[in-house]
């Protein structure tokens, strides 16, 4: 059963610092990982998805790296911005089923 | 708009009362699916759909029921409800073959 974990669970940075969240995952059969953004009290926007044959993908200040065989991912956050917080989830796609298996978040804070 | 909208957005249930959540997308997705979403953990998937007529059951489907009697709708049933479905539950879908979800805001279920 494929788990999916992200350490901290919480993280608190001053404002235009740069960061980097964890992502790891038991089975490296994946077919691809995505990172979400979760606001308080909205649902998930997804970030970035990175295929299980890429290294990485951007998307303007966000940088997501995928290591397969070690079962690792980061989302590297550029200069950071108060309007960056919020809880970033990642989740594997995985199994003959091809369900998707989210970590339980990191909840960044940024202070101005 | 475009996107995934979920009714209701919050709901106050008593133990043994039944309630179904609504899940409309207006962008011809083929695939839909729903999660609870507990403090501390993940989101975790309850039923999913691969397209009208068809459902299937996901990591934690006991005390839910689903349909998917239009292409646009998934509905998902709690016939008696119990105090550990008290969480908030996502709907979201994606076109077959393509990866990356549209959620919905979110259902805030309170069962007491």
């Amino acid at each position: 059963k494929q788990e999916v974990t992200q350490i901290p669970a919480a993280l608190s940075v001053p404002e235009g610092e740069n960061l980097v969240l964890n992502c790891s995952f038991t089975d490296s059969a994946i077919y691809n990982l995505q990172w979400f953004r979760q606001d308080p009290g909205k649902g998930l926007t997804s970030l970035l998805l990175i295929q299980s044959s890429q290294r990485e993908q951007t998307s303007g200040r966000l940088n997501a790296s995928l290591d397969k065989s070690s079962g690792r991912s980061t989302l590297y956050i550029a200069a950071s911005q108060p309007g960056d917080s919020a809880t970033y989830l990642c989740a594997v796609l995985s199994g003959s089923a091809r369900q998707l298996t989210f970590g339980s978040g990191t909840q960044l804070t940024v202070l101005p | 708009n475009a996107g995934v909208t979920q009714t209701p957005k919050f709901r106050v249930l008593k133990t043994g009362q039944s309630m179904t959540l609504l899940c409309a997308q207006d962008m011809n997705h083929e695939y839909m699916y729903w999660y609870r979403q507990d403090p501390g953990m993940g989101l975790r998937l309850i039923h999913y759909s691969v397209g009208e007529g068809t459902t299937a059951k996901g990591e934690v489907p006991d005390g839910y029921n689903v349909s998917r009697l239009k292409k646009q709708n998934f509905l998902l049933g709690l016939e008696s409800a119990a105090p550990s479905q008290t969480s908030v539950y996502f709907c979201a879908s994606h076109f077959a073959g393509a990866n990356v979800l549209t959620f919905g805001a979110g259902s805030r279920l309170t069962v007491l």
